[in-house]
């Protein structure tokens, strides 16, 4: 069964980086890898998308090696409101094309 | 500007029963997604329409069935309600074209309860 995996769970501390990654071994040649995060009761919100390499924004780096089948998201100086679920999502080619969602990482921030 | 719609936010249901979700995407917005989140879990993509036309569709039951409106407003519909069908729905709308492509705007979502 296609799917994508992720560390359930992480802690760290404010001011420190963070580096959570997701493997996708079937992911679609054409598709890129987005991660999203999400706080209780609302909505995931964007972070970042890349299809190779690395892609920087303001708050996070993405980096995709040349096989594309991981990507880690890296947080630098995390703090407190990054306490959140943090999702990789990407297209998966098995027998048909899917959109997974990994289930999440739990990111801990203590200060 | 407003961000993603959906309506109602909570409502409670009985096995059998039908459901409708709605969402109203970003302006400007001509994508529009359906998700089902389980407490604790990530979301499970359901549909993408994209110009009025489904562009992807995931693992779920022919129960379950989507349409989008000209103004790219979009209805969910569930029928034969389950306990199993008790979740989050989450509707995004996006510029993008395809379901794997393009930054995603969610609304808060619509929680379903099954009784």
């Amino acid at each position: 069964l296609a799917k994508t995996t992720q560390p359930i769970s992480m802690d760290s501390y404010e001011g420190q980086e963070v580096n959570i990654t997701c493997s996708h071994n079937n992911i679609a040649t054409n598709d890129y890898i987005t991660w999203y995060q999400q706080f209780p009761s609302q909505g995931p919100r964007f972070i970042i998308q890349g299809y190779k390499t690395k892609v920087t924004n303001e708050v996070a780096s993405l980096f995709i090696p040349a096989d594309r089948k991981s990507s880690t998201l890296s947080l630098p100086r995390v703090s407190l409101s990054d306490t959140a679920v943090y999702y990789c999502l990407v297209g998966i080619m098995d027998s048909n094309y899917q959109l997974i969602w990994g289930a999440g990482t739990k990111l801990i921030i203590k200060p | 500007d407003a961000g993603v719609t959906q309506s109602p936010t909570h409502l409670i249901k009985t096995r059998g029963q039908h459901v409708t979700l709605r969402c109203s995407p970003i302006s400007g917005h001509k994508s529009v997604s359906w998700y089902q989140q389980v407490l604790g879990q990530g979301p499970q993509f359901i549909f993408q329409y994209y110009e009025k036309e489904e562009r992807g569709r995931g693992n779920f039951p022919d129960r379950f069935s989507a349409r989008q409106f000209p103004n790219y407003s979009s209805e969910l519909n569930v029928n034969a309600l389950l306990l199993g069908d008790s979740a989050l729905y989450l509707c995004a709308s996006s510029f993008a074209r395809g379901p794997g492509t393009g930054e995603l705007f969610f609304g808060e979502g619509s929680r379903l309860t099954v009784l």
